[in-house]
Formats: structure tokens, sequence, C-alpha cells
């Protein structure tokens, strides 16, 4: 079965420290993939997605992702964090053919002082 | 820029009773959806409609229905809410496979 997977479910990382979030996925073609934030008690927003081409990919708020398809992962990162990335973080994927997102369980992650 | 709408905010129901959650969007998407948030479990999908009376179940159907009459709005009931249920529902509209706009959401709580 198609499925999207988030190995870490929490993260603690210490504000200006990098951030790495991995995120895999099981399907045989490229599908469309995402990174969504969810902060407390608020809807999910798109950092950034991937659909083709240049498998590093810009979000927003410093964010980035790069895409293997060798290794069917698409890890999110961030160089420096700060305390409002405090949030929990979900990688999603469209397969081919299909409308709606599959989800990973999510990583949250806190940012220490 | 748009904006999606979900009422209640929060939704408090008895057991066997049954509860209508709405959503309003206001980006002319055409598909909308309807996503299930627990705890450690990701979201997954209930229903979606790629356009007005247009209806899609997801791997999370069973126990709700959906309905969609305006191309801007989706409700989503729930036939019988389940003693002790803990969720929260999303609601989200698209462009085709484009980046899905998700509502704040709806809590809910059975006792």
């Amino acid at each position: 079965a198609q499925s999207v997977t988030q190995p870490d479910a929490r993260v603690t990382v210490s504000e200006g420290a990098s951030l790495q979030l991995r995120c895999k996925y099981s399907y045989s073609a490229t599908p469309y993939l995402f990174w969504y934030v969810q902060y407390p008690r608020q809807g999910l927003q798109m950092l950034l997605k991937y659909y083709s081409g240049d498998p590093v990919v810009q979000g927003v708020n410093g964010f980035e992702a790069e895409f293997s398809k060798s290794d069917s992962s698409f890890h999110l990162r961030k160089a420096s964090v700060h305390w409002s990335d405090s949030a929990v973080y979900f990688c999603a994927v469209i397969y081919q053919g299909g409308r709606a997102l599959i989800f990973g369980t999510g990583t949250t992650v806190s940012v220490s002082p | 820029g748009g904006i999606i709408t979900q009422t209640p905010k929060f939704l408090i129901g008895q057991e066997g009773q049954k509860l209508t959650l709405k959503c309003q969007q206001n980006f002319n998407h055409d598909t909308m959806y309807w996503y299930r948030q627990d705890s450690g479990k990701g979201l997954r999908l209930i229903y979606y409609s790629i356009t007005e009376n247009d209806l899609q179940k997801g791997d999370l159907s069973e126990g709700y229905d959906a309905s969609r009459e305006k191309k801007s709005s989706f409700s989503l009931t729930v036939t019988s809410a389940q003693k002790n249920e803990m969720a929260v529902f999303l609601c989200a509209s698209s462009i085709h496979q484009d980046t899905q706009y998700f509502g704040p959401g709806t809590r809910l709580l059975v006792l």
C-alpha cells in the first residue's frame, strides 16, 4: 500500500541549531511531495512542494527540502531554528491520478532556548 | 487570498448523536476535503468532492456522511457519535492536485 513514513515522532533542538526532518514514501513512481506545518491550535500551512525539476526546493521561513528518487525520500531542513519553529511538521504526497493527500504521522519539533 | 471557515470550533456531543460540521471556502476551488486528525496518527481522509454535488469516499468514510450542495461549502455529518471519541476534523480545498489550503479545524469530544 502507498504510505508515507516519518520515523521521528519528536525532535528537540536548541535555538540556532540546524534541523532535519526525515520523510520517506513508498511508491514506484514519483509523487507530488509536500511539507506542511501545524502551529498550536491552528490548521495546516504549506511550507514547500516538489513536483519535478531541481531536487532542492526552497520554502517559507528559511525551510528547504531535498528530493531523492533513489532513496524515495523528501527530507526537510533548516539551517538555524527559532523558537517560533516549534510545531508539528507533516510530510504528505499525492500520487499520480490521486486527489487527496496521504500524510505521514508527523514530527513534533520543540525548540529550546 | 482566500480563507476557509469551519464551524463550530468546538463540538461536544453525546453517544449516538448525529453531529454536523460545516466548512466554507472563498478560494473558488473546485475540490474540497474532510480529514480527521488523531494524535499520533497524522491526517486521514474521510471524504472529498471534486465539484458541486460530487462525493468521493476516503479511507475513513464509515460512520460519516458528507454533502456538497454549493461549490463554496462542504458539510460532514458524524452519523452516530462514539462514546469517548476525541478528534480534530480539518477541512481543506484545492485546485486539482495543487496545494491544499486548510481551515483551523473543529474539535470534537463525545461524552
